[in-house]
C-alpha cells in the first residue's frame, strides 16, 4: 500500500469538460507536490503547496491543500487535449523521503 | 534543463548477473534519489542520498544497493538481476526539503 492514493487511477473525458484528482493519505505531509509525466520523459513539478487550505491556480489548474495536510486535490477546467498525461503526486515524509502516489492518467478526446 | 544524465538509457540482462545503472549531475544538489516506475505504480522509491556517503533505504529497497561516493554521481546495483526488476528506473535530484525534484530521462531495464 502506497503512503499516498490517487483516485481515479484513469479518467477519459472530452475536450471541454472539468475534471478532479485526489491525492489522500493518513499521514501529515509539510508539503505535497503536483507532477505531470509525458510518455518517454521524467516527471515535471506543476506546483508545490505548504499550507493547510491553501490554493494555488496555474491557468485552467487548481491546486488545493487541506486543512490537515493529509490531502491534496488538482481540478482542471475546460481540459484540452494537451492536458493529457500521467499526473502525480508527491510529499516528503521522514526528513527528505520523497514519495509518490500511484498517480493519474488522464486522456482528453479532442 | 537541470543536468542530470542517466546511463545507460536502455540494457537487456540475463537474470542473476549484476547491473549498475548510474546517474551524474551537474548541479551539486545534495539529495538524490532512485525511483522505479511500473504500470499502476506510480513511482517506488528504492533509494535515496542525502549527502556523500549518506544514503537509506526507500520502500521498495529488497535487492538493490546504491553508492555515492561523489556529490555528482548516484550508483544504483542489481547484484543479481530477476524478472520482476523489469522496470524503468529514474533518478531525480533536488537541493532540499519541499524543493522542486528533477528528473532524469529514464532507464529502461529489461531482464530476461
Amino acid at each position: 500500500t502506497q503512503l499516498l492514493e490517487q483516485s481515479p487511477q484513469f479518467l477519459s473525458i472530452q475536450e471541454g469538460e472539468n475534471l478532479t484528482v485526489y491525492c489522500n493519505s493518513s499521514s501529515v505531509f509539510s508539503s505535497l507536490q503536483w507532477y505531470r509525466q509525458e510518455p518517454g520523459e521524467g516527471p515535471v513539478l506543476l506546483v508545490t503547496v505548504v499550507t493547510g487550505g491553501e490554493v494555488k491556480k496555474l491557468k485552467r489548474l487548481t491546486f488545493q491543500f487541506g486543512d490537515a495536510r493529509k490531502d491534496s486535490s488538482l481540478h482542471i477546467t475546460a481540459a484540452q487535449p494537451g492536458d493529457t498525461g500521467l499526473y502525480l503526486c508527491a510529499g516528503d515524509i521522514a526528513g527528505n523521503m520523497l514519495t509518490f502516489g500511484g498517480g493519474t492518467r488522464l486522456m482528453v478526446k479532442p | 534543463d537541470a543536468g542530470i544524465t542517466q546511463s545507460p538509457r536502455h540494457k537487456v540482462t540475463e537474470t542473476g548477473t549484476p547491473v549498475t545503472l548510474r546517474c551524474h549531475q551537474t548541479e551539486n544538489h545534495r539529495y538524490m534519489y532512485w525511483y522505479r516506475q511500473d504500470p499502476g505504480h506510480g513511482l517506488r522509491l528504492i533509494h535515496y542520498s542525502y549527502g556523500v556517503k549518506d544514503t537509506d533505504k526507500g520502500e521498495v529497497s529488497d535487492g538493490y544497493s546504491v553508492s555515492r561516493s561523489k556529490t555528482e554521481d548516484f550508483l544504483l546495483t542489481l547484484e543479481s538481476a530477476t524478472s520482476s526488476q523489469t522496470s524503468v528506473y529514474f533518478c531525480a535530484i533536488r537541493s532540499g526539503f519541499n524543493t522542486e525534484a528533477f528528473f532524469g530521462q529514464g532507464t529502461r531495464l529489461t531482464v530476461v
